[in-house]
């Protein structure tokens, strides 16, 4: 099976609120994740990533948070706005030149 | 736009046939990765070349072929198509050679096998 997955397959969330994306992932090795937001009909875009030396880390309206003990990342999104609407991804580096993704969770905004 | 082009957008095929998908990457980077993604099996990583030689092996199957161009173009040749190959085919390119460089990927080809 597959080493990287998400809690949920689909997220409804009302325009406004925070989001939070949950990631589990089985293989301790890895050593970087990355998350990514594929709109329909379009290839997956980068949000943001993590090293696993770090626990948080945010950009413009993201943060990802990496919980090694429990083998858990996060992607939350501020403000949720319409246009976040999409499958989010989260992918594990398995080694310097292999990503292995999860399933992807659907999230939908509502106005 | 990504600046990764991929052609063709759409391909209807029977099975046992053969077909080549192209990919151009953004302009200065050497890297392009293909992704295959179904239904069943999410988003699976194939294969990367990193400036016309093979770098990284995925879930390929042998049927599978690709190869890079000295342009930096990329192809991926599918063979011996079965319905199960049916599924979206993403292209992916970055400028470094590790794949946690960040990778702009293309509008993808989608892959009919009947």
């Amino acid at each position: 099976g597959e080493s990287v997955g998400l809690h949920l397959p689909t997220l409804s969330v009302q325009e406004g609120d925070n989001s939070i994306i949950n990631c589990a992932y089985s293989n301790s090795a890895s050593d970087y994740f990355i998350w990514y937001k594929q709109e329909s009909g379009k290839g997956p875009q980068f949000i943001i990533d993590i090293r696993s030396n770090m626990d948080k880390r945010q950009g413009q309206r993201v943060t990802v948070l990496l919980n090694k003990t429990v083998k858990h990342l996060s992607l939350q999104i501020a403000a949720t706005q319409p246009g976040d609407s999409a499958v989010y991804f989260c992918a594990e580096g398995i080694n310097d030149y292999k990503l292995s993704f999860g399933a992807g969770t659907t999230v939908t905004v509502r106005a | 736009d990504s600046g990764v082009t991929q052609t063709p957008k759409h391909l209807i095929t029977a099975t046992g046939q053969r077909v080549t998908l192209r990919c151009s990457p953004r302009s200065g980077d050497l890297s392009v990765y293909w992704y295959q993604q179904s239904l069943d099996q999410g988003l699976q990583f194939l294969i990367q070349y990193y400036n016309g030689e093979e770098r990284a092996k995925g879930n390929i199957l042998e049927r599978f072929s690709a190869q890079q161009f000295p342009d930096l173009h990329s192809e991926l040749n599918l063979s011996s198509l079965e319905l199960g190959d049916s599924a979206l085919y993403f292209c992916a390119s970055s400028g470094g050679g590790r794949s946690y460089n960040e990778q702009f990927f293309g509008p993808g080809t989608r892959l009919t096998v009947l």
